[in-house]
C-alpha cells in the first residue's frame, strides 16, 4: 500500500496570502488528522476529519480550516498568513478513531 | 489543557552507550505512544503502551508506562547512529485527539 502523501512538499508564501495544502491518506483509511509542528511549540493538533465530517478541533484560530472529500482526501487552508504560521504541516491517516496513525512527510510552509 | 513534557530536550552520546528519555504529564491518558521522526519525514510509530505498569521491548528499545498512566520512559541499550532522531511521546486523549510532547532530539555519534 502506498503511504500518506502530502503536496506540495515545500511552499513559500507572503504575509497576507492564503494557502491550501493537500493530503491523500492510505487507501481505506477514513480518518485524516492535521498537525502543525514548530521548533518552539512542537506538534500541535489542528483538526481531524472522518467520513467528510470534522470530528475534533484543536485550539487554532479560524484562519485555519479544512475539509475532507468523499474519497477521504483532505485539504487544509490557512487564510491571511502570518509569519508565525511558518511550520511543518503534517497529515496523519488512520482507519478509525483511536487506531494507529500513519504520518505523511509533511509540507514545509515558509511565510515571508 | 493537557501537556506532555519530555526530558532531556537534547541528548548527544557515543555509539554503544545506554540512555533513557522521559515523558511526563499531570493528566491520565488512555494510552501513550512513542514515535521517532527523522529529518524531512513524518513521525513513525514505535510502540503503543496501554496498561499502567506495562513494559514493552522492541529489540534494543524498552518502553515503560507508569502505573498511574501519566508518564513513560524509553530506554535504549547500546545506542547506534541509526537511533539518531527526534523521539516524541503522544498521549491518547480517550480517542478525541493525541497530545504530543515537544520531543527529545537524540544524536548518536559513531
Amino acid at each position: 500500500k502506498a503511504g500518506v502523501t502530502q503536496t506540495p512538499r515545500y511552499l513559500i508564501k507572503t504575509r497576507g496570502q492564503q494557502v491550501t495544502l493537500s493530503c491523500s491518506p492510505i487507501s481505506g483509511h477514513r480518518s485524516v488528522s492535521w498537525y502543525q509542528q514548530t521548533p518552539g511549540q512542537g506538534l500541535q493538533f489542528l483538526f481531524e476529519y472522518f467520513s467528510e465530517t470534522q470530528r475534533n478541533k484543536g485550539n487554532f484560530p479560524g484562519r485555519f480550516s479544512g475539509r475532507q472529500f468523499s474519497n477521504s482526501r483532505s485539504e487544509m487552508n490557512v487564510s491571511t498568513l502570518e509569519l508565525g504560521d511558518s511550520a511543518l504541516y503534517l497529515c496523519a491517516s488512520s482507519p478509525g478513531q483511536g487506531i494507529r496513525q500513519y504520518f505523511g512527510p509533511g509540507t514545509r510552509l515558509t511565510v515571508t | 489543557t493537557q501537556l506532555l513534557e519530555q526530558s532531556p530536550q537534547f541528548l548527544s552520546i557515543q555509539e554503544g552507550e545506554n540512555l533513557t528519555v522521559y515523558c511526563n504529564s499531570s493528566s491520565v491518558f488512555s494510552s501513550l505512544q512513542w514515535y521517532r521522526q527523522e529529518p524531512g519525514e513524518g513521525p513513525v510509530l514505535l510502540v503503543t503502551v496501554v496498561t499502567g505498569g506495562e513494559v514493552k521491548k522492541l529489540k534494543r528499545l524498552t518502553f515503560q508506562f507508569g502505573d498511574a498512566r501519566k508518564d513513560s520512559s524509553l530506554h535504549i541499550t547500546a545506542a547506534q547512529p541509526g537511533d539518531t532522531g527526534l523521539y516524541l511521546c503522544a498521549g491518547d486523549n480517550y480517542g478525541q485527539n493525541f497530545v504530543f510532547g515537544p520531543g527529545t532530539r537524540l544524536s548518536v555519534l559513531p
